[in-house]
């Protein structure tokens, strides 16, 4: 079971909304992951997150915050969202970071309004 | 600075030919390499990887090739199905956390 699941599916919010983006897996996953996908460009990695801690933050501006409150669960709260901030978000985890598989949900589209 | 890059953004083959969707890298440090399919609306699936230590791994229809000294890699797929149409990425990593995608092919297998 390769499962990693997102919620919600869709989200249209204003540019003054707060929201957060879930992210759940069950696979024992110590490594876990937000990217940002626009239309016809490769996954762009944003955060990454290992044994709960935060290892990586690409430069991304603090209006997206991440947050793991444990091993299964990775959120991205976002606030004060710009319109070029639309994008396909996705999750993803893999057993650690030696182990390169990464596994990916099937993401959380996002419209900024 | 691309490090991973797949120049071909569209390729079209009929129904039960081969498939062979090309990906090149810059990064001599790269040890595994991935593929990865997407659907439009879904989130990307792995389909099959290599580590730097072989040269060949064979899966069902799938079958990646990897060249060092030319830091090229392939997707071989055959036969070629109209459910194979997708976009695929090639990805590469270093042993650490960071996974490199190229900006994906997209393949119709016509019927």
């Amino acid at each position: 079971d390769t499962e990693v699941t997102q919620t919600p599916k869709h989200l249209v919010m204003g540019m003054t909304n707060k929201k957060s983006l879930k992210c759940e897996q069950h696979m024992g996953h110590r490594a876990m992951y937000w990217y940002k996908q626009k239309a016809k460009k490769p996954p762009e990695l944003m955060f990454v997150y290992s044994y709960e801690k935060l290892s990586i933050n690409e430069s991304v501006p603090s209006r997206f915050s991440p947050e793991c409150p444990n091993s299964s669960l990775l959120n991205l709260h976002l606030h004060a969202l710009q319109p070029e901030d639309s994008a396909l978000y996705l999750c993803a985890s893999r057993v650690e970071a030696a182990r390169n598989t990464i596994y990916f949900g099937e993401g959380s589209w996002l419209t900024v309004v | 600075d691309q490090q991973v890059k797949q120049n071909s953004p569209s390729l079209s083959v009929q129904e039960g030919r081969i498939s062979i969707l090309n990906c090149d890298y810059t990064n001599s440090m790269f040890d595994y390499f991935l593929w990865y399919k997407k659907y439009p609306a879904e989130g990307p699936t792995f389909l099959i990887s290599i580590s730097s230590i072989k040269d060949k791994n064979e899966d069902g229809r799938f079958t990646v090739f990897l060249n060092k000294s030319a830091k090229h890699l392939s997707l071989h797929i055959v036969p070629s199905q109209p459910g194979d149409s997708a976009v695929y990425f090639c990805a590469a990593s270093a042993g650490g956390f960071k996974t490199i995608f190229g900006a994906g092919t997209r393949l119709f297998v016509k019927a």
